[in-house]
């Protein structure tokens, strides 16, 4: 079956710590992946997507950066966090289906709260 | 650029039917989605449409008019558990990603 993981669940970091978060999935080969972030109160914002490894696109410029080093594997990192860094942080891969449709499934989520 | 707006929060009660609009302006159509998200968790995929129309699936309902860049999202027959944020995403024009609108917060009372 097809499936994606992410962790962890929840994260407290001082300022100017690093970070490293991880998604992985299984059941699938080359898939779409994504990072988004969700800030208190504010929408789901487009982070990096990637189409293949060592493919990354950036869609907001910050301090936040992210890597593909095995097919199913996305991680989003950061050499020093920021206090607006703090958020749910969330990752999800595109689903290839019949006809061209496909749908976007979404990971547990990392809640970072930056202290 | 995109550009997709909903209402910020709605609220309504235990069986009635709701309807939350969604506007959007992209460059280029690829397909409308809707996601429900409980309070601190990850959104789970409710509808996808491409074509105009309607589409049903249970309780929920999703609509879309290419040529008005609109779309909503029918709730009937409401119970408690329908309390949640409901987020509006369409495709970016390069058909990479989902980009989303803020999400409507909607409240449903006894």
């Amino acid at each position: 079956s097809q499936t994606i993981h992410q962790w962890p669940a929840t994260l407290v970091q001082p300022v100017g710590s690093p970070l490293s978060l991880e998604c992985t999935v299984e059941g699938t080969s080359n898939p779409n992946l994504y990072w988004y972030r969700q800030a208190a109160g504010r929408g789901l914002q487009l982070l990096f997507y990637s189409v293949g490894i060592g493919q990354i696109s950036s869609e907001v410029p910050q301090n936040l950066s992210a890597s593909r080093p095995q097919d199913r594997q996305f991680i989003l990192s950061s050499k020093k966090l920021l206090l607006s860094d703090s958020g749910f942080y969330l990752c999800a891969w595109r689903v290839e289906g019949v006809l061209l449709v496909y749908g976007y499934t979404f990971g547990s989520g990392t809640r970072l709260t930056v202290v | 650029g995109q550009n997709i707006d909903q209402p910020t929060e709605m609220t309504a009660t235990e069986g009635a039917i709701v309807q939350i609009n969604c506007t959007y302006q992209t460059s280029g159509f690829n397909g409308l989605f809707w996601y429900q998200q409980h309070a601190g968790e990850a959104p789970t995929f409710l509808s996808y449409n491409v074509l105009d129309g309607l589409e049903e699936k249970g309780r929920f309902s999703s609509f879309l008019s290419r040529s008005k860049g609109y779309s909503y999202l029918l709730l009937k027959e409401l119970q408690m558990k329908d309390s949640a944020s409901y987020l509006c995403a369409a495709v970016n024009q390069a058909g990479t990603a989902l980009i989303f609108g803020k999400g409507t917060t909607l409240s449903v009372s006894s």
